[in-house]
């Protein structure tokens, strides 16, 4: 069972709205969430990484949210484009080691 | 903007046959790793190096081998592939670890046939 658990598997939404991403995990002892983008086809590119000692992050239109407490992270998109288009995928870091634990991300269609 | 470089980056070969999937980053990294995806599924990491001379194997097993003589360098080798190799295989380099950004390449499409 991955440690990384993603919500919703899928998403679409029309162009301009908002829309929020989930990640909850249970990967132990924690050391730092990250977000990432990838586009089809393409390499993830870094969005956000927080520590557990933050709570908001935010990237442009991108917001990471985080809460170390109930092990949920969330990311959310304002105002979205159809670039913005893409698989979103959150990765765990554990302490004390170099292991990060992926999500299978969220697959997210703007629609005009 | 990544300066970590891929190539090929789409490949069919037949089975049996050996290959060699080159990444090469400009950035001075010490780290890289190679990582292997299917379709809709999640990274797993199938090879890692600290440094130069320096290689580990990640969690997923992999029949691949890599190499590290140079920083910049991280060539991955299939001495003989098979239809089951087939996947996406994403080649990563930090700078260090913690927080450090992960900087990926724009992968290799592997198809065996």
């Amino acid at each position: 069972k991955n440690q990384v658990e993603q919500s919703p598997q899928s998403l679409i939404i029309l162009e301009g709205k908002n829309c929020t991403l989930q990640c909850n995990y249970t990967v132990s002892p924690f050391s730092n969430l990250r977000w990432y983008k990838q586009d089809t086809g393409r390499g993830p590119v870094s969005l956000t990484i927080m520590t557990f000692s933050e709570n908001t992050k935010s990237n442009g239109r991108y917001t990471a949210t985080l809460d170390a407490d109930t092990k949920q992270s969330s990311l959310h998109i304002t105002a979205s484009q159809l670039s913005d288009s893409a698989s979103y995928i959150c990765v765990v870091r554990r302490f004390g080691n170099e292991k990060l634990t992926f999500g299978t991300g969220t697959r997210l269609t703007i629609i005009p | 903007e990544a300066d970590i470089y891929q190539t090929p980056r789409y490949l069919v070969i037949g089975t049996g046959k050996k290959i060699t999937l080159e990444c090469s980053q400009t950035m001075g990294h010490d780290k890289m790793y190679w990582y292997q995806q299917d379709p809709g599924m999640e990274l797993h990491l199938i090879h890692y190096s600290y440094g130069v001379n320096s290689t580990e194997k990640g969690d997923l097993s992999s029949e691949s081998t890599v190499s590290r003589i140079r920083t910049e360098h991280f060539p991955l080798t299939l001495e003989s592939a098979r239809p089951s190799h087939t996947s996406q295989y994403l080649c990563a380099s930090s700078e260090g670890t913690g927080t450090n950004t992960i900087y990926f390449g724009e992968g290799s499409w592997l198809t065996v046939v």
